[in-house]
């Protein structure tokens, strides 16, 4: 079965630098979301789109962007890089049923290392 | 705000004992749980899900979610040392808004 796809799957960049990472869904799924989680940490939730449009912002500083284009996929984007950024990103997509919180399933993950 | 507490352990199981991994959530509009499994540098995998108070069983897991003590727990049978990981329990609200997760518990089946 098709899972999330993430790319790329390791990154560095320097301190200020840009960086654009990207999501596929599971083909379907209507809901994106983007989460950071650092070593040792639990996964913290950057924001979420539901058909294109965003839906929920945790916290998401303000350098860091993101979009869900027509055919589904999002991107992230993160400028002035600092070191404290550096760790996994990861994506999950799922399929909105309307009712109980829906099933969420995990992309490989981008490991960014800012240095 | 809403937390999710999970005990960080390590929970130490040897090779073939059940597993007890526990979870409580504050807020009481909390409607799904999910069990996640994740290795060290890997993403989470669900393992469990759940909706309604009682038991459900898969294979070897068996999550069991009491709304009134805002308590979740998954039970992990035969535990085999491939089962080493972190488990994290996440609670939803409703729909599609974000995962709430704990901290984790980190889980070491010893051979």
């Amino acid at each position: 079965a098709a899972g999330v796809i993430q790319s790329p799957r390791h990154l560095i960049k320097e301190k200020r630098e840009t960086a654009t990472l990207k999501c596929y869904p599971i083909p379907r799924h209507d809901t994106v979301y983007w989460y950071q989680q650092g070593p040792g940490q639990d996964p913290q939730f950057l924001i979420s789109f539901y058909e294109k449009m965003q839906s929920d912002k945790g916290s998401i500083p303000d350098r860091f962007s993101a979009q869900q284009f027509s055919d589904y996929h999002s991107e992230l984007n993160m400028s002035s890089l600092e070191l404290g950024d550096s760790a996994l990103y990861f994506c999950a997509s799922s399929l909105w049923s309307g009712r109980f919180g829906t099933e969420a399933f995990f992309g490989q993950g981008t490991r960014l290392t800012v240095v | 705000q809403k937390e999710v507490e999970q005990n960080s352990g390590p929970l130490s199981v040897p090779e073939g004992a059940i597993a007890s991994l526990n979870c409580t959530y504050s807020d009481r509009g909390s409607q799904s749980f999910f069990w996640y499994r994740q290795y060290s540098g890997k993403s989470p995998e669900l393992i469990m899900s759940i909706y309604s108070n009682g038991d459900k069983e898969d294979g070897r897991f068996t999550a069991q979610l009491n709304k009134a003590s805002q308590y979740v727990s998954l039970l992990i049978r035969d535990s085999q040392p491939s089962d080493s990981a972190t488990y994290l329990c996440a609670a939803v609200d409703s729909g599609n808004t974000p995962l709430v997760f704990g901290k984790g518990t980190r889980l070491s089946v010893i051979a």
